[in-house]
């Protein structure tokens, strides 16, 4: 069983739908990682939750909107999306800290699909 | 800024070794990773090394790093065709105490039979 569990795997959405992916970590962590990857643009950083706040945006679009309700659970809510937002998201894990080196550890991912 | 350098492809015969090469900027790295994703799969965290080393093994896997080029390097000895996929470098920037890595662009193996 993977420590990061992503639900959906797969997702087909119109561009008027509103969903939402799921994530959870059974690691004990205090870090979540939204992360989309497509074959324009392989890993990038969408958000970084630490001890359960937002640290960092990278400028995504506010079709996307995350949320961490504890340091267990990080949440993407996707509404009005485009067909370029099709592609493979992941949600990951680490323990940040001074002396833990930061690894990070990914779910699965889920395939979501733009119609 | 951070940014982290891979080849973008690697064909190799089973049975050869394959050595997948990265380099990285950022100094102040603690760990550098390599990461494995298989065709509509997540990352699968393959191994780590820690800067203070110069190479570490662990079974087909050996990492070798050269901090003073800023350059790491995975050989996979006896390559299987179930090795075929993606390998990414990784570096942790500040030290790995802000969170998130810098990922390379992935080099995808090819193992023929």
């Amino acid at each position: 069983e993977t420590g990061v569990t992503q639900t959906p795997r797969h997702l087909v959405m119109g561009m008027t739908n509103k969903k939402s992916l799921k994530c959870e970590q059974h690691l004990g962590h205090n870090a979540m990682y939204w992360y989309k990857q497509s074959a324009k643009k392989p890993l990038e950083l969408m958000f970084v939750y630490s001890l359960e706040e937002r640290v960092e945006n990278n400028s995504v679009p506010s079709r996307f909107s995350p949320e961490c309700p504890n340091s267990s659970h990080l949440f993407l809510h996707l509404h009005t999306l485009q067909p370029e937002d099709s592609a493979l998201y992941l949600c990951a894990s680490s323990q940040v800290g001074q002396f833990s080196g930061n690894t990070i550890y990914f779910g699965e991912g889920s395939w979501l699909t733009v119609v | 800024g951070e940014d982290v350098e891979q080849s973008l492809f690697l064909s190799v015969r089973e049975g050869d070794s394959s050595v997948i090469n990265c380099t990285y900027t950022d100094s102040s790295s603690t760990y550098l990773y390599w990461y494995k994703q298989e065709p509509g799969a997540g990352l699968q965290l393959l191994t780590y090394i820690f800067s203070n080393m110069d190479m570490k093994q662990d079974q087909r896997l050996t990492v070798l790093l050269n901090k003073k080029d800023k350059h790491l390097s995975l050989r996979i000895a006896d390559t299987q065709t179930g090795d075929s996929a993606i390998y990414f470098c990784a570096e942790s920037p500040y030290g790995g105490s802000q969170g998130n890595l810098i990922f390379g662009k992935g080099t995808k193996l090819s193992v023929k039979p």
